[in-house]
């Protein structure tokens, strides 16, 4: 069994550039979640995908963007990067009605 | 909109101490509540509580809901260097019976001396 996979692992990028961030969630799981952690909090949550579409937002403006393919896999878009954005970016699969969340590692953005 | 309040926010120790996390919430609807620990970037799984009163335990590690009080407590006992962690609580709500979001704390900073 597979966990939770991300790639890139850092990233570096420059304010008003994109970027695209990749999941490959755990086996036998069919929902993917966001979460955007900066540095000393606790991680918020971006989206949610189910099915290949979204499933629930928090507060985050329109360009942060995803999708979930086939396989259950995702992608966190996010476009006109902003200092701000410097984080580290969480992705957790889970499989619906049920508790387990699993973490992947983690992309470290870094804003410059 | 949930709120999650762990405390302290950040805590050293010695090895072989004892110490208590606390994490207070209020949400809309409660689900759940989970404690996670986080070493370097993934958060790991520690416990899940829905029910008040009854206490998970899983070595030297064990954790309680108040559900009226609406809080949680992480215990651990003799505590060891590789203890040293974020411990982060979170809340999931209710929602249609999906999984949806947690809220997260601030998470609370472990550091164990020898």
């Amino acid at each position: 069994e597979t966990g939770v996979t991300q790639s890139p692992t850092h990233l570096i990028k420059t304010r008003g550039q994109q970027v695209t961030l990749r999941c490959s969630s755990q086996s036998g799981h069919n929902t993917v979640s966001w979460y955007q952690q900066a540095l000393g909090q606790g991680p918020q949550f971006i989206f949610q995908y189910y099915r290949e579409e979204e499933n629930g937002r928090g507060n985050f403006p329109p360009r942060f963007s995803g999708l979930q393919f086939p396989n259950y896999s995702s992608e966190l878009n996010v476009n006109a990067l902003e200092l701000d954005d410097s984080a580290l970016y969480l992705c957790a699969s889970s499989l619906r009605g049920t508790h387990g969340y699993t973490f992947g590692s983690g992309t470290r953005l870094t804003v410059v | 909109e949930d709120k999650v309040v762990q405390s302290p926010l950040s805590l050293v120790v010695h090895e072989g101490d004892t110490v208590t996390l606390n994490c207070s919430y209020e949400v809309t609807n409660f689900r759940s509540l989970l404690w996670y620990k986080q070493e370097k970037k993934a958060p790991t799984f520690l416990f899940m509580l829905t029910s008040s009163g009854i206490e998970k335990k899983s070595g030297r590690l064990s954790s309680i809901l108040d559900k009226k009080e609406l809080f949680s407590i992480l215990n651990i006992t003799a505590t060891q260097t590789g203890d040293s962690a974020i411990y982060l609580c979170a809340v999931a709500p209710a929602s249609g019976g999906s999984n949806y979001k947690l809220t997260f704390g601030k998470g609370t900073l472990l550091t164990v001396n020898p």
